[in-house]
């Protein structure tokens, strides 16, 4: 079946670092990955997308490409905030199941 | 434009007791999702309705879980008799219908279900 694997948490870093949280993939033809993220106190929120190979997904200075060769979909941002202290989620979907897919969240908290 | 809501926030009950949690989706989306993240790992698909209609439930745990959609708005969740292993976060999503490959799911805040 489908699944997902993303780097455990938590993650600390000072603000203006280098963010990467990976995340692979197992699942058979071409899904689509997104990643989702947490905020304290908030539901799941779309962070960005790919739905097919070699897409990059970017949205707030995150950016994830979609690498079919490796199966991964790795969230990048190359200078950190506060605001981005959250819980991350790499997800697939394939039209086929209609559902999405999760990895394990990977917390991140970033320190002033 | 009201995003998807749910109701209770938090319930904490005692073992044995039953819960009810509600969705209400953003209005017009035919697709209701439930999923859960239980002991912080990984969100888990629980069932998908489209419209009143159960399209795929191969996510619930166990014949103590029933989901409903009267009339194909919200939607409520029963636990009936809650176990402790049925703690964790209830999320609920929705999309509309039609758009290829993929229709964004909207998920709502989720409710915090602690059985003790």
């Amino acid at each position: 079946g489908n699944s997902v694997t993303q780097m455990e948490g938590p993650v600390t870093l000072s603000e203006e670092a280098f963010l990467t949280i990976n995340c692979t993939y197992t699942a058979t033809g071409y899904p689509s990955l997104f990643w989702y993220v947490q905020y304290p106190g908030e539901g799941l929120q779309l962070l960005l997308k790919a739905t097919k190979a070699d897409d990059k997904g970017s949205n707030k200075g995150f950016e994830a490409t979609y690498r079919k060769e490796t199966t991964s979909f790795h969230l990048e941002k190359g200078s950190v905030q506060v605001s981005d202290s959250a819980v991350y989620f790499c997800a697939l979907f394939k039209a086929a199941g209609n559902k999405l897919t999760f990895g394990g969240g990977t917390r991140v908290l970033v320190k002033p | 434009e009201a995003g998807v809501t749910q109701f209770p926030s938090h319930s904490v009950i005692e073992k044995g007791q039953t819960v009810t949690l509600r969705c209400d989706p953003i209005s017009g989306h035919d697709n209701l999702y439930w999923y859960r993240r239980v002991m912080g790992k990984e969100i888990k698909f629980l069932l998908h309705f489209v419209k009143e209609s159960k399209q795929d439930e191969s996510g619930m745990p166990n014949n103590r879980f029933l989901a409903e959609r009267t009339g194909g708005t919200y939607s409520t969740l029963k636990v009936q008799p809650a176990e402790l292993e049925d703690s964790g976060v209830y999320f609920c999503a929705s999309s509309p219908t039609g758009g290829r490959p993929y229709n964004e799911q909207f998920f709502g805040p989720g409710t915090r279900l602690t059985v003790l």
